[in-house]
């Protein structure tokens, strides 16, 4: 079995401070990690993934997160949040053998404070 | 395709009648997912294709909600006697052949209204 939670369905920051959205999983066995954004009224896209080689994983527009096997987490990052990363953020699990069920958290939607 | 394209973009629909919603994935890939995200909640798996068979239907919510797959190509999601309940986005998405580290591409979804 597997799942993922997404500490704070909302959370808010001013624009220009970190970014930080949690995101802690489980998993019976090595874990598959990403990080999805979806943008109002669009659908979803993939903002970078963890698939067991280095731990720290860069994604786009600046996002970056840390695998971290002891705490069960793949927290998302960025230094200096921007206005046009208000969106809403999902975390997912899978793992490799049998067919690819991803599972999704239930989202943390991050509002940027001018 | 570029991308995932669904259609209808937009449905609105009666309760109790059938609906559906089409999904034309990335050519080439030969893994297809349903997903429902509702108001206000994550995503919710429904059903996986790998080229027309479909392994895994646990996700389906009841014998109302029913998919197939032709051609390891274009997939129709079929909700028969809609219930307001229903009223969700419909999220289809694509991958290459089974393998975990592949990159899912969701299309834009289907914003179903029973009314």
């Amino acid at each position: 079995a597997q799942s993922v939670t997404q500490l704070g369905s909302h959370v808010s920051v001013s624009e220009g401070a970190l970014v930080l959205l949690r995101c802690n999983y489980s998993s019976s066995v090595p874990p598959y990690l990403f990080w999805y954004v979806q943008y109002p009224n669009q659908g979803l896209q993939l903002l970078l993934k963890y698939t067991s080689a280095a731990t720290l994983v860069k994604g786009i527009n600046g996002f970056e997160a840390e695998f971290k096997k002891s705490e069960t987490s793949f927290h998302l990052t960025k230094p200096s949040a921007h206005m046009s990363d208000a969106a809403e953020y999902f975390c997912a699990v899978t793992h490799f053998g049998g067919y690819q069920k991803v599972t999704f958290g239930t989202g943390t939607k991050l509002q940027v404070i001018p | 395709g570029a991308g995932v394209s669904q259609s209808p973009s937009n449905k609105v629909t009666e309760k109790g009648k059938d609906v559906e919603l089409r999904c034309d994935p990335i050519s080439g890939h030969t893994a297809l997912y349903w997903y429902r995200q509702s108001l206000g909640q994550g995503l919710e798996f429904l059903i996986y294709f790998q080229g027309n068979s479909a392994p895994d239907k646990s996700g389906l919510p009841s014998d109302r909600f029913s998919a197939e797959r032709t051609g390891g190509s274009v997939s129709t999601l079929t909700i028969q006697r809609t219930q307001q309940e229903d009223s969700a986005v419909y999220l289809c998405a694509s991958s290459l052949e089974l393998n975990s580290g592949n990159t899912i591409y969701f299309g834009e979804g289907s914003w179903l209204t029973v009314v």
